[in-house]
């Protein structure tokens, strides 16, 4: 089974500062990663993916995201912040199984961006 | 391409009383998803179809739950015998089956409250 993890619920950055989101994979196989973005009571927007033909994958709004085998990782990182920013991010993972690519989300990080 | 939408965005129902949600697919998408998303929770699958048919169901989809999508367009979750704990933001995602990876595209949301 595969899943995901999200350090931090609430991460606050000031406009203008490098925003850095984590998140952790668990899977058996290899993965796609995905992360979106939710807007108050909105559906969810996807950001960016990771399809394994590139480790450092860009994605909307400026945003972008590493692969990283060996730390089982794919942190989302913005070079700066700006006030639209302020949502809720998740990252999710899905692996093809040929029938289904359902997603598991981590429990999500909020990003407040203050002036 | 007008994207997923679902109706109704927000629907409050007392204990007891049943329930049904709609969702439109984007018209060329096969695959059809409904996760359900709790306060401070990310996102967790219920259930999904290809063209009409149901292929998987979550453990967290209970007897009272149903979900059709005849003649593999819209789709519908019915809830029986609401209950507290159904009060949640139901939603719906999209995508294109059979390729290696496959992007949903969500809706924006039915808001329940069971009172």
């Amino acid at each position: 089974a595969q899943s995901v993890t999200q350090l931090g619920s609430h991460v606050s950055v000031s406009e203008g500062a490098l925003v850095l989101l984590r998140c952790n994979y668990s899977s058996s196989v290899p993965p796609y990663l995905f992360w979106y973005v939710q807007y108050p009571n909105q559906g969810l927007q996807l950001l960016l993916k990771y399809t394994s033909a590139a480790t450092l994958v860009k994605g909307i709004n400026g945003f972008e995201a590493e692969f990283k085998k060996s730390e089982t990782s794919f942190h989302l990182t913005k070079p700066s912040a700006h006030m639209s920013d302020a949502a809720e991010y998740f990252c999710a993972v899905s692996v093809n199984t040929g029938t289904a690519s359902k997603l598991t989300f981590g429990t999500g990080t909020r990003l407040q961006v203050t002036l | 391409d007008t994207g997923v939408s679902q109706d109704p965005r927000h629907k409050i129902t007392k204990r007891g009383q049943n329930v049904t949600f709609r969702c439109d697919p984007i018209s060329e998408h096969n695959r059809l998803y409904w996760y359900r998303q709790t306060l401070g929770q990310g996102p967790e699958f219920l259930t999904y179809f290809q063209n009409e048919a149901q292929l998987e169901k979550s453990r967290l989809l209970s007897d009272r739950f149903s979900a059709e999508r005849p003649k593999g367009s819209f789709s519908t979750l019915e809830i029986q015998r609401t209950e507290q704990g159904d009060s949640a933001m139901y939603l719906c995602a999209s995508s294109r089956g059979g390729f290696t990876l496959e992007t949903q595209y969500f809706g924006p949301g039915t808001r329940l409250l069971v009172l």
